[in-house]
């Protein structure tokens, strides 16, 4: 099983903040990445593939970058909508595996 | 625009078993290149894959549930649905069922989910 972690687990930031988070896989996974956002009481939703296409329909402040172990989840200027958590999950072999999520926060 | 919805009993008692029904609208679940996958979240913690089935009705399961997983598929009603045995309190999540679909080439995603269902085991 391929073990996926974030950091951090969770972070404050401000309305027009950049925000980085991060995600290692325990092996290489090339770009089998998907990143995921989750507002509390709702069911995740897609925002990027492939380590870093965009999923239709996402804002472009949204970004993803990485290859083999190491990848990055960016979000170049925090709106009010962008308070939720976030999740990885690998797509390169089953069981699909996320990671353990990270929370943003208001500051 | 597909929708899937998870039916079943909020209350498993302690060794029974825990049934789960999604149910598909807007597509057929026997045609295109779809996993019709379940994945759980207990509560405050993170997302646990339990496993998938293909439109032709193969199945993958995630070994940490020991043997304990059987998902199905229902064609003529547009359903599938997840049995898992032996319930105990650290079964207790909310269960999503959700569509993984190919986004490009062999990249596939999770790109629809049901809203979720609450699941406790406890006597």
């Amino acid at each position: 099983e391929i073990q996926m972690t974030q950091s951090p687990s969770s972070l404050s930031a401000s309305i027009g903040d950049r925000v980085t988070i991060t995600c290692r896989a325990s092996q290489s996974i090339t770009t089998y990445l998907n990143w995921y956002q989750q507002r509390p009481g709702a069911a995740p939703n897609l925002l990027i593939y492939a380590a870093s296409d965009l999923h239709n329909g996402v804002p472009s402040r949204f970004s993803g970058s990485g290859f083999g172990t190491n990848f990055t989840l960016t979000i170049s200027s925090l709106q009010p909508e962008d308070f939720a958590t976030y999740f990885c999950q690998q797509n390169y072999i089953t069981p699909r595996t996320f990671g353990q999520g990270t929370r943003v926060e208001v500051k | 625009q597909v929708q899937l919805q998870e039916s079943g009993p909020g209350l498993v008692k302690p060794s029974q078993t825990l049934s789960l029904t999604c149910t598909v609208s807007g597509g057929s679940i026997s045609s295109g290149s779809y996993y019709w996958t379940w994945i759980r979240q207990p509560a405050g913690k993170g997302l646990e894959w339990i496993g998938r089935i293909y439109t032709s009705g193969s199945v993958n399961y995630n070994p940490s549930l020991r043997g304990r997983v059987t998902i199905s598929l229902d064609t003529s009603k547009n359903q599938f649905s997840l049995k898992l045995s032996s319930a105990t309190a650290a079964d207790t999540a909310v269960y999503y069922c959700a569509r993984a679909a190919e986004s490009r080439g062999s990249y596939r995603t999770f790109d629809h989910w049901g809203q979720g269902a609450q699941v406790t085991v406890s006597s």
